[in-house]
């Protein structure tokens, strides 16, 4: 079985500052992992993936993701955050031979200007 | 965007009454797949489907039902709606392991 675990339901920063997202996966086999942002009333969007290869991974807006196999660990990472980045904040993983994505129940992040 | 349509987008229903919604896609991928989201869980998968004809349960199926009787469309279908499956119900695709692509969500009120 695979599943995923947000350790944080809320993350809150100033506009500006560092934002980091938290992510720990339990998976049998090679780990595929996924962020994916939410905004009110929308659809999940991509944000970036691990698959193989470099474990610092960078994505859309500005966002990177490291992956630690050790730690079994993918935190999300932005070095200056905006108020644009408020949104939930969804940490997903897969096998490559299971076509099934498991999520995590999401972080929300708030930025104050 | 990635080409899916979620209809309707929103619903009222009564308990013990079926409802079935619906997901379109333009883009010939695959992998379909129905995931519910309700607070603290996420979005759980509720069923999937590898082909034409072709569908497996996920962690939350019971109480529903899928069909794929065509690439594009993958429907998911509640046969007699209670209270718990009020939830907003996204399909995404895929056409490989990599990233699934997800539709606006359809907003399911059981009362």
């Amino acid at each position: 079985a695979q599943s995923v675990a947000q350790p944080e339901d809320q993350v809150n920063v100033a506009e500006g500052n560092p934002l980091t997202v938290k992510c720990t996966y339990s998976v049998s086999g090679n780990p595929y992992l996924f962020w994916y942002v939410q905004y009110p009333n929308r659809g999940l969007q991509f944000l970036l993936k691990y698959i193989t290869g470099d474990n610092l991974v960078k994505g859309s807006y500005g966002f990177e993701a490291e992956f630690n196999k050790s730690q079994t660990s993918f935190h999300l990472k932005k070095p200056s955050a905006l108020v644009s980045d408020s949104a939930l904040y969804f940490c997903a993983v897969r096998t490559g031979d299971d076509y099934k994505l498991s999520f995590g129940a999401g972080t929300t992040v708030t930025v104050r200007a | 965007d990635a080409g899916i349509t979620q209809s309707p987008r929103h619903k009222v229903t009564e308990t013990g009454t079926p409802v079935t919604l619906r997901c379109h896609q333009t883009e010939n991928h695959r992998y379909m797949y129905w995931y519910r989201q309700d607070p603290g869980h996420g979005l759980r998968l509720i069923h999937y489907s590898y082909g034409v004809k072709d569908t497996d349960k996920g962690e939350v199926s019971d109480g529903y039902s899928v069909s794929r009787s065509k690439t594009e469309d993958f429907l998911l279908t509640l046969e007699s709606a209670t209270s718990s499956q009020t939830s907003v119900y996204f399909c995404a695709i895929s056409e490989s392991v990599e990233e699934l692509f997800f539709g606006e969500g359809s907003r399911l009120t059981v009362l």
